[in-house]
């Protein structure tokens, strides 16, 4: 289906083991994002990627890692997740290099760290 | 630092009843606004932008939002509120930031709606 698709929906993981997010969007945007979503302080962007092989670090990056090696898919991986990551995460795509160009978001993946 | 403030967290509002949700931001420079709504369980949709020209701008779903660059602020309005209306809503600004676009968003209002 086309548009911007998240995996798993749902995903619930111990402390200290290693979780992957993935997103996958059909539309070739150049741009890609990922957020975390918590009560209090709305969405914090967490990496983004302007291109295949180009990330850079967003507002709260720490413990997180991203790949981008194709244009279409951007994983978050949690390399060892801690309770304070539990979290709703929403990828983003974005086309063009202006901040005027809208943002296509996922629906999100509910993570929960026991 | 670009920041967006919501100062409602929590708006109840009757069907039928007019809508204005608050929006105040900082940034530097001419700043381009945002407005999503969240439905529950789903991702983020675009409602309107606004960039330069006309400070009322117009959006899906029968919103509108207006600029005033005096008081920083970007509210969004609706006439006549409908049950579906009921979501959260954040505000954004752009900023640029490297090479790039980010959004820095607001930490919404959730709307309930009465029948």
């Amino acid at each position: 289906d086309a548009g911007i698709t998240q995996s798993p929906r749902y995903k619930i993981t111990e402390t200290g083991r290693q979780v992957t997010l993935m997103c996958h969007q059909t539309w070739s945007h150049s741009y890609m994002f990922w957020y975390r979503q918590d009560l209090g302080h709305g969405l914090r962007l967490i990496y983004y990627s302007a291109a295949a092989d180009i990330t850079d670090k967003g507002e709260v990056p720490d413990g997180y890692v991203v790949s981008r090696s194709k244009t279409e898919n951007f994983p978050l991986t949690l390399e060892s997740a801690t309770r304070s990551q539990t979290s709703v995460y929403f990828c983003a795509s974005s086309d063009g290099t202006g901040i005027y160009n809208e943002q296509f978001f996922g629906p999100g993946t509910r993570l929960t760290v026991l | 630092a670009q920041s967006v403030t919501q100062p409602d967290i929590h708006i109840t509002v009757s069907e039928g009843a007019s809508l204005e949700l608050r929006c105040n931001y900082s940034y530097g420079a001419t700043p381009y606004l945002f407005w999503y709504v969240q439905s529950p369980g789903q991702g983020l949709q675009l409602l309107l932008k606004y960039f330069s020209g006309d400070t009322l701008v117009q959006g899906i779903k029968g919103f509108e939002a207006e600029f005033k660059r005096s008081q920083s602020s970007f509210n969004l309005r609706k006439p006549s509120v409908h049950w579906s209306d009921a979501a959260e809503y954040f505000c954004a600004v752009g900023a640029r930031g490297g090479a790039t676009n980010k959004l820095i968003f607001g930490t919404g209002t959730l709307l309930a709606v009465q029948p």
